[in-house]
């Protein structure tokens, strides 16, 4: 089946650090790939996408690379800042699964000044 | 334009009480989307709205669940009797015909005591 792993946090980093979130995927077929944030109070956003392989996402200086070989859709971004703190999910939608999105676990991210 | 938006945003309710969340979504968005979020898991999808008809409801716990959307507006998500179990955050979400960005609602926090 369709599944997402996520790297589990809470992850906690200093201003200007860099960061890297990882995820990997497992699916039949070509899914499309997604970051979605959820900032403190909010509800989710879309962050990034990709919908084929080698595609980069990027958005608010994050970006991640799909790439198929390693079934890996990482975030990254080279300098957080205090208002990145929030929860990170990555996702898939699979062209078979009738468009429902399949979610990671979530990080939770706190970036301190 | 308004966004997707929920109502409550908190409910805490009694085992064996009856809770109805609302999701109003974004003006002309033939999908609709219900997902929920149990503390410490996955979000998982519940099922999927196209305008009134249920296009996908696999994700639907068991029968204590019940969603409508009459007219293929708003929709509404029935827990009747509410068990401990159910307590989580559940989101709604829309989108247009082929699109593949889903916009997220602010989730409406549900607690089963």
């Amino acid at each position: 089946g369709n599944s997402v792993t996520q790297m589990e946090g809470p992850v906690t980093l200093s201003e200007e650090a860099f960061l890297t979130i990882n995820c990997t995927y497992t699916a039949t077929g070509y899914p499309s790939l997604f970051w979605y944030v959820q900032y403190p109070g909010e509800g989710l956003q879309l962050l990034l996408k990709a919908t084929k392989a080698d595609d980069k996402g990027s958005n608010k200086g994050f970006e991640a690379t799909y790439r198929k070989e390693t079934t890996s859709f990482h975030l990254e971004k080279g300098s957080v800042q205090v208002s990145d703190s929030a929860v990170y999910f990555c996702a898939l939608i699979n062209a078979g699964n009738n468009r429902k999105l399949i979610w990671g676990l979530g990080t939770s991210l706190a970036v301190n000044p | 334009e308004a966004g997707v938006t929920q109502f409550p945003s908190h409910s805490v309710i009694e085992k064996g009480q009856t809770v109805t969340l609302r999701c109003d979504p974004i003006s002309g968005h033939d999908n609709l989307y219900w997902y929920r979020r149990v503390m410490g898991k996955e979000i998982k999808f519940l099922l999927h709205f196209v305008k009134e008809s249920k296009q996908d409801e696999s994700g639907m716990p068991n029968n204590r669940f019940l969603a409508e959307r009459t007219g293929g507006t708003y929709s509404t998500l029935k827990v009747q009797p509410a068990e401990l179990e159910d307590s989580g955050v559940y989101f709604c979400a829309s989108n247009q015909q082929g699109a593949g960005e889903q916009y997220f609602g602010p989730g409406t926090r549900l607690t089963v005591t």
